[in-house]
């Protein structure tokens, strides 16, 4: 059981927007603002899309974006490609207690 | 560019030895940590620690009793050791360059995968 929650998967049609959900609690998601998310696809090493909520690496399209309201952040991708198919994974820091990166189980993203 | 080492198959209740050599970037930058990551065959991710340039390191809670890291400057490399495996154990294990503020991991490795049969 993973410690951020995600849906198992969400799926659009080319052009439209989806939006993943992530829910954690008052230790991780709702007490830090370092949420990042993952991109992985079949038989790769995942390559970050978001970092710190909302912030993206050069390179990665600006059809990714990220926000954060309490306990739960969101990706949205937007003007969806085929590419885009690929599983989706949240992350966020905590310390509360200890330190620990934790993970979400994953969202797949099919692409119709 | 990051690139795991070691053993395919682990033997239970041995330990599992990993490295990882950089190249492309420096282990004595103060920005980053140098991080392990796994991923049991169709599973999700899990982080299982990262460690400093000067040897400061941090392990996920869970694993923290059975977890050692260690870096090597000269070499430009950084490693991972597991105690006391089981199948439990079997996963890709990915070595990453985690950003300081967060721990988000901004670049990874290819992974290898270790398997500990049952």
């Amino acid at each position: 059981q993973s410690a951020l929650t995600q849906p198992a998967s969400v799926s659009g049609s080319p052009g439209q927007s989806i939006t993943i959900s992530c829910t954690g609690t008052n230790n991780d998601i709702g007490s830090y603002n370092y949420v990042s998310w993952y991109q992985q696809q079949p038989g790769s090493a995942p390559k970050v899309v978001i970092y710190h909520v909302s912030d993206r690496p050069s390179g990665v399209s600006n059809r990714f974006s990220g926000a954060k309201s309490g306990n739960m952040a969101s990706l949205t991708i937007s003007g969806l490609l085929p590419e885009d198919e690929a599983v989706y994974y949240c992350s966020s820091y905590t310390s509360a207690g200890a330190l620990d990166v934790l993970f979400g189980g994953g969202t797949k993203l099919t692409v119709l | 560019h990051l690139q795991e080492s070691g053993p395919g198959l682990v033997r239970p209740s041995e330990t599992l030895s990993l490295s990882c050599t950089v190249s492309g970037d420096s282990l004595n930058s103060p920005s980053y940590f140098w991080g392990w990551i796994r991923q049991p065959p169709a599973k999700g991710l899990e982080w299982v620690g990262a460690i400093s340039h000067t040897g400061n390191s941090f392990s996920a809670p869970s694993l923290k009793s059975r977890v050692t890291m260690g870096v090597d400057t000269s070499k430009n490399q950084f490693s991972l050791r597991l105690t006391s495996v089981t199948a439990a154990d079997t996963a890709i294990y990915f070595c990453a360059r985690q950003v300081g503020a967060g721990l988000w991991i901004s670049r990874w490795g290819q992974g290898t995968l270790v398997t500990v049969p049952s």
